[in-house]
Protein backbone atom coordinates (compact mmCIF):
# COMPACT_ATOMS: atom_id res chain seq x y z
CA UNK A 1 0.00 0.00 0.00
CA UNK A 2 1.12 3.64 -0.63
CA UNK A 3 1.58 5.18 2.82
CA UNK A 4 0.81 9.17 2.84
CA UNK A 5 2.71 11.47 5.38
CA UNK A 6 1.04 14.67 5.85
CA UNK A 7 2.39 17.51 8.10
CA UNK A 8 1.69 19.18 10.45
CA UNK A 9 -0.81 17.09 12.22
CA UNK A 10 -1.93 20.39 13.45
CA UNK A 11 -1.30 24.34 12.99
CA UNK A 12 -2.91 27.59 14.96
CA UNK A 13 -2.79 30.35 12.41
CA UNK A 14 -3.94 34.10 12.21
CA UNK A 15 -6.46 34.71 10.02
CA UNK A 16 -5.24 36.27 7.13
CA UNK A 17 -1.76 34.13 7.44
CA UNK A 18 -0.80 32.06 4.33
CA UNK A 19 -0.95 28.58 5.54
CA UNK A 20 0.75 25.59 4.03
CA UNK A 21 0.60 21.70 4.67
CA UNK A 22 3.12 19.24 2.99
CA UNK A 23 1.87 15.85 2.17
CA UNK A 24 4.53 12.81 0.77
CA UNK A 25 3.89 9.71 -1.07
CA UNK A 26 6.22 6.19 0.04
CA UNK A 27 6.24 6.16 -3.97
CA UNK A 28 6.04 8.34 -7.03
CA UNK A 29 2.24 8.54 -7.98
CA UNK A 30 2.78 11.00 -10.51
CA UNK A 31 0.08 14.13 -10.23
CA UNK A 32 -2.55 11.37 -8.81
CA UNK A 33 -3.09 13.21 -5.57
CA UNK A 34 -6.56 15.10 -4.46
CA UNK A 35 -7.29 17.36 -0.88
CA UNK A 36 -10.51 17.27 0.63
CA UNK A 37 -11.52 19.63 3.74
CA UNK A 38 -13.52 17.97 6.32
CA UNK A 39 -15.48 20.28 8.95
CA UNK A 40 -16.75 18.61 11.99
CA UNK A 41 -19.31 16.26 12.03
CA UNK A 42 -19.44 16.53 8.20
CA UNK A 43 -18.46 14.56 5.31
CA UNK A 44 -14.57 15.58 3.34
CA UNK A 45 -15.58 18.04 0.73
CA UNK A 46 -13.33 17.84 -2.25
CA UNK A 47 -10.91 21.16 -2.88
CA UNK A 48 -7.90 20.19 -5.36
CA UNK A 49 -7.77 17.25 -7.63
CA UNK A 50 -5.28 15.77 -9.87
CA UNK A 51 -2.46 17.77 -6.95
CA UNK A 52 -3.20 21.00 -8.33
CA UNK A 53 -6.76 21.68 -10.56
CA UNK A 54 -9.58 23.42 -7.89
CA UNK A 55 -12.54 21.80 -7.78
CA UNK A 56 -15.78 23.69 -9.08
CA UNK A 57 -17.04 26.36 -6.79
CA UNK A 58 -13.94 26.35 -4.26
CA UNK A 59 -12.02 29.57 -3.35
CA UNK A 60 -9.54 30.35 -5.33
CA UNK A 61 -7.04 31.32 -2.15
CA UNK A 62 -6.63 27.68 -1.94
CA UNK A 63 -3.89 26.15 -4.17
CA UNK A 64 -2.21 23.17 -4.94
CA UNK A 65 0.83 21.79 -5.83
CA UNK A 66 3.25 19.25 -6.07
CA UNK A 67 4.77 15.87 -8.30
CA UNK A 68 5.85 12.51 -7.90
CA UNK A 69 6.14 12.06 -4.07
CA UNK A 70 5.82 15.61 -2.80
CA UNK A 71 3.10 18.02 -2.31
CA UNK A 72 1.71 20.89 -1.13
CA UNK A 73 -1.94 22.88 -0.09
CA UNK A 74 -1.87 26.32 0.43
CA UNK A 75 -4.86 29.06 1.71
CA UNK A 76 -3.09 31.89 0.68
CA UNK A 77 -4.97 34.07 3.25
CA UNK A 78 -6.74 31.85 5.70
CA UNK A 79 -10.41 32.98 6.96
CA UNK A 80 -12.47 31.94 9.83
CA UNK A 81 -14.45 29.40 7.73
CA UNK A 82 -11.57 27.34 6.61
CA UNK A 83 -11.09 25.91 10.29
CA UNK A 84 -11.25 22.17 8.95
CA UNK A 85 -9.24 19.03 9.19
CA UNK A 86 -7.25 18.51 5.97
CA UNK A 87 -6.80 15.02 3.93
CA UNK A 88 -4.33 14.32 0.86
CA UNK A 89 -5.20 11.27 -1.00
CA UNK A 90 -4.03 9.04 -3.51
CA UNK A 91 -5.40 7.61 -6.36
CA UNK A 92 -2.05 5.68 -8.19
CA UNK A 93 -2.97 2.46 -6.88
CA UNK A 94 -5.69 0.67 -4.58
CA UNK A 95 -6.31 0.41 -2.27
CA UNK A 96 -7.03 4.55 -2.35
CA UNK A 97 -5.48 6.01 0.96
CA UNK A 98 -5.46 8.86 3.15
CA UNK A 99 -2.71 11.26 4.74
CA UNK A 100 -3.35 11.60 8.80
CA UNK A 101 -4.85 14.10 8.43
CA UNK A 102 -3.88 18.19 9.15
CA UNK A 103 -6.19 20.18 11.66
CA UNK A 104 -5.97 23.75 10.68
CA UNK A 105 -7.40 26.05 13.78
CA UNK A 106 -7.05 30.25 14.41
CA UNK A 107 -4.98 31.27 16.82
CA UNK B 1 -29.40 18.44 -7.61
CA UNK B 2 -27.16 15.55 -6.65
CA UNK B 3 -27.91 13.78 -3.43
CA UNK B 4 -26.86 11.03 -1.48
CA UNK B 5 -28.83 10.42 1.76
CA UNK B 6 -27.96 7.45 4.07
CA UNK B 7 -29.41 4.87 6.09
CA UNK B 8 -29.70 5.93 9.93
CA UNK B 9 -27.49 5.11 12.71
CA UNK B 10 -26.91 1.14 13.68
CA UNK B 11 -25.56 -0.65 16.98
CA UNK B 12 -24.01 -4.32 16.23
CA UNK B 13 -22.94 -6.73 18.53
CA UNK B 14 -19.31 -8.22 17.81
CA UNK B 15 -19.76 -11.22 15.31
CA UNK B 16 -23.24 -9.61 13.73
CA UNK B 17 -23.38 -8.05 10.04
CA UNK B 18 -24.25 -4.58 9.67
CA UNK B 19 -25.80 -3.35 5.95
CA UNK B 20 -25.76 0.35 5.23
CA UNK B 21 -28.30 1.54 2.15
CA UNK B 22 -26.99 4.82 0.35
CA UNK B 23 -29.76 5.85 -2.29
CA UNK B 24 -28.76 8.07 -5.19
CA UNK B 25 -30.79 11.30 -6.53
CA UNK B 26 -30.62 13.88 -8.54
CA UNK B 27 -28.44 12.40 -11.11
CA UNK B 28 -28.35 8.96 -13.90
CA UNK B 29 -27.28 6.10 -11.16
CA UNK B 30 -25.66 3.99 -13.25
CA UNK B 31 -23.40 6.33 -15.36
CA UNK B 32 -21.09 6.56 -11.92
CA UNK B 33 -19.17 4.48 -9.83
CA UNK B 34 -19.48 4.62 -5.94
CA UNK B 35 -17.08 4.10 -3.03
CA UNK B 36 -17.10 3.31 0.59
CA UNK B 37 -15.00 5.13 3.31
CA UNK B 38 -15.44 4.72 6.51
CA UNK B 39 -13.96 7.04 9.44
CA UNK B 40 -13.43 5.72 12.79
CA UNK B 41 -14.34 8.17 15.92
CA UNK B 42 -11.36 11.06 16.11
CA UNK B 43 -9.32 9.03 12.85
CA UNK B 44 -8.65 9.66 9.46
CA UNK B 45 -10.15 8.11 6.37
CA UNK B 46 -10.11 4.51 4.91
CA UNK B 47 -10.97 3.87 1.98
CA UNK B 48 -13.04 0.03 1.75
CA UNK B 49 -14.06 -0.66 -1.93
CA UNK B 50 -16.03 0.59 -5.42
CA UNK B 51 -19.30 -0.70 -6.85
CA UNK B 52 -20.14 -0.15 -10.39
CA UNK B 53 -24.05 0.33 -10.35
CA UNK B 54 -24.68 -0.61 -14.04
CA UNK B 55 -22.74 -3.80 -13.93
CA UNK B 56 -22.89 -4.27 -10.26
CA UNK B 57 -18.78 -5.42 -10.50
CA UNK B 58 -16.94 -4.29 -7.41
CA UNK B 59 -13.51 -4.35 -5.89
CA UNK B 60 -12.44 -4.38 -2.30
CA UNK B 61 -9.90 -3.43 -0.40
CA UNK B 62 -7.43 -6.64 0.73
CA UNK B 63 -8.10 -5.87 4.43
CA UNK B 64 -11.47 -6.12 3.73
CA UNK B 65 -11.75 -8.86 1.53
CA UNK B 66 -14.06 -11.54 2.69
CA UNK B 67 -15.80 -9.43 4.58
CA UNK B 68 -17.45 -6.55 2.77
CA UNK B 69 -19.79 -7.11 0.14
CA UNK B 70 -21.37 -4.15 -1.83
CA UNK B 71 -24.93 -4.45 -4.04
CA UNK B 72 -26.71 -2.44 -5.66
CA UNK B 73 -30.49 -1.94 -6.47
CA UNK B 74 -31.05 -0.07 -9.67
CA UNK B 75 -34.70 -0.38 -9.63
CA UNK B 76 -34.14 1.99 -6.08
CA UNK B 77 -31.09 3.69 -7.23
CA UNK B 78 -29.55 2.54 -3.90
CA UNK B 79 -26.09 1.31 -3.31
CA UNK B 80 -25.32 -1.22 -0.31
CA UNK B 81 -22.57 -1.59 1.69
CA UNK B 82 -22.64 -5.04 4.49
CA UNK B 83 -19.73 -5.83 6.59
CA UNK B 84 -20.10 -9.31 8.53
CA UNK B 85 -17.89 -10.26 11.39
CA UNK B 86 -18.28 -7.20 13.66
CA UNK B 87 -15.75 -6.08 16.10
CA UNK B 88 -15.17 -3.04 18.27
CA UNK B 89 -12.13 -1.82 15.63
CA UNK B 90 -15.20 -1.55 12.85
CA UNK B 91 -17.04 1.04 15.16
CA UNK B 92 -16.91 4.18 12.87
CA UNK B 93 -18.64 6.74 10.32
CA UNK B 94 -19.22 4.65 7.13
CA UNK B 95 -19.76 6.98 3.84
CA UNK B 96 -20.96 6.75 -0.10
CA UNK B 97 -19.15 8.79 -2.29
CA UNK B 98 -19.83 9.05 -6.28
CA UNK B 99 -16.80 8.87 -7.95
CA UNK B 100 -16.22 11.26 -10.66
CA UNK B 101 -13.31 10.55 -12.90
CA UNK B 102 -10.91 9.98 -9.94
CA UNK B 103 -11.93 11.99 -7.05
CA UNK B 104 -14.97 11.66 -5.01
CA UNK B 105 -16.97 14.64 -5.63
CA UNK B 106 -20.26 13.84 -3.81
CA UNK B 107 -20.85 12.31 -0.26
CA UNK B 108 -23.35 10.93 2.10
CA UNK B 109 -24.44 12.24 5.20
CA UNK B 110 -22.32 9.21 6.99
CA UNK B 111 -24.12 5.99 8.70
CA UNK B 112 -22.38 5.87 12.59
CA UNK B 113 -21.93 1.81 12.87
CA UNK B 114 -21.52 1.37 16.53
CA UNK B 115 -20.27 -2.06 17.80
CA UNK B 116 -20.32 -3.00 21.43
CA UNK B 117 -21.54 -6.19 23.41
Amino acid sequence: DIQMTQSPSSLSASVGDRVTITCQASQDINNYLNWYQQKPGKAPKIMIYDASNLETGVPSRFTGSGSGTDFTFTISSLQPEDIATYYCQQYENVPLTFGGGTKVEIK
Amino acid sequence: QVQLVQSGTEVKKPGASVKVSCKASGYTFTSYFMHWLRQAPGQGLEWMGIINPSGGSTSYAQRFQGRVTMTRDTSTSTVYMELSSLRSEDTAMYYCARKLSNRFDFWGQGTLVTVSS
